[in-house]
């Protein structure tokens, strides 16, 4: 199993343009967030979804949207990248919690995002 | 604002030592879960415990939870070079918070 995968690994843009970061999981994981890091800020939550066609906003959400159309994606989108979306994106997976109990999350290897 | 705090920021000790890792939530929990980061890479599970547990042990790793100071700490015993990395504990439910990390430095 691939576990969960982000794409590109790198990517570098200018102020004012989109983009797309991808992350697609084959865990069958019902649970799916996304992440940013930042050097002395830990990571916060972008988005998050529960489930196909059920997303919603983390602590950081503004300029960024989320989509989940399926159960193995959640694309971020950037609608018009700026300088402070400089950052470590880090796509996250986890089981369902249909029994009320909990589980580990697993982590994509991160999208280095630098905005000029 | 970040449920997971953990403390101290940066700890550097000699291999065969034991390292200990402290991390404070704010809200009531259902799990606070610990998590590696080597550098350059993403975050690696390394334990769960649920708010109704106290202790939970997984190899060289000991986790205890104080729901009433909402507190948890990680142990490493015996460590070793190969344990130098960032340490995360994220609180929550299914949707975990982070805090900024423990930077642990082993020292051959």
């Amino acid at each position: 199993n691939a576990g969960v995968t982000q794409t590109p690994k790198f990517q570098v843009l200018k102020t004012g343009q989109s983009m797309t970061l991808q992350c697609a999981q084959d865990m069958n994981h019902e649970y799916m967030s996304w992440y940013r890091q930042d050097p002395g800020m830990g990571l916060r939550l972008i988005h998050y979804s529960v489930g196909a066609g059920i997303t919603d906003q983390g602590e950081v959400p503004n300029g960024y949207n989320v989509s989940r159309s399926t159960t193995e994606d959640f694309p971020l989108r950037l609608l018009s990248a700026a300088p402070s979306q400089t950052s470590v994106y880090f796509c996250a997976s986890s089981r369902a919690l249909n029994s009320g109990d909990s589980y580990g999350y697993t982590f994509g290897s991160g999208t280095r995002l630098t905005v000029v | 604002s970040q449920q997971g705090e953990e403390d101290p920021q940066a700890l550097s000790i000699q291999e065969g030592e034991n390292a200990t890792m402290n991390c404070s939530y704010k809200t009531s929990i259902n799990n606070l879960q610990w998590y590696r980061q080597n550098s350059g890479r993403g975050l690696v599970h390394l334990i769960l415990i649920r708010s109704n547990e106290r202790e939970k042990h997984s190899g060289r790793l000991r986790v205890t939870l104080d729901t009433s100071k909402k507190s948890s700490s990680l142990l490493i015993t015996a460590s070793r070079a190969a344990d130098t990395a960032s340490y995360f504990c994220g609180a929550g439910s299914y949707q975990l918070t982070f805090g900024k990390g423990t930077k642990l430095s082993v020292i051959p």
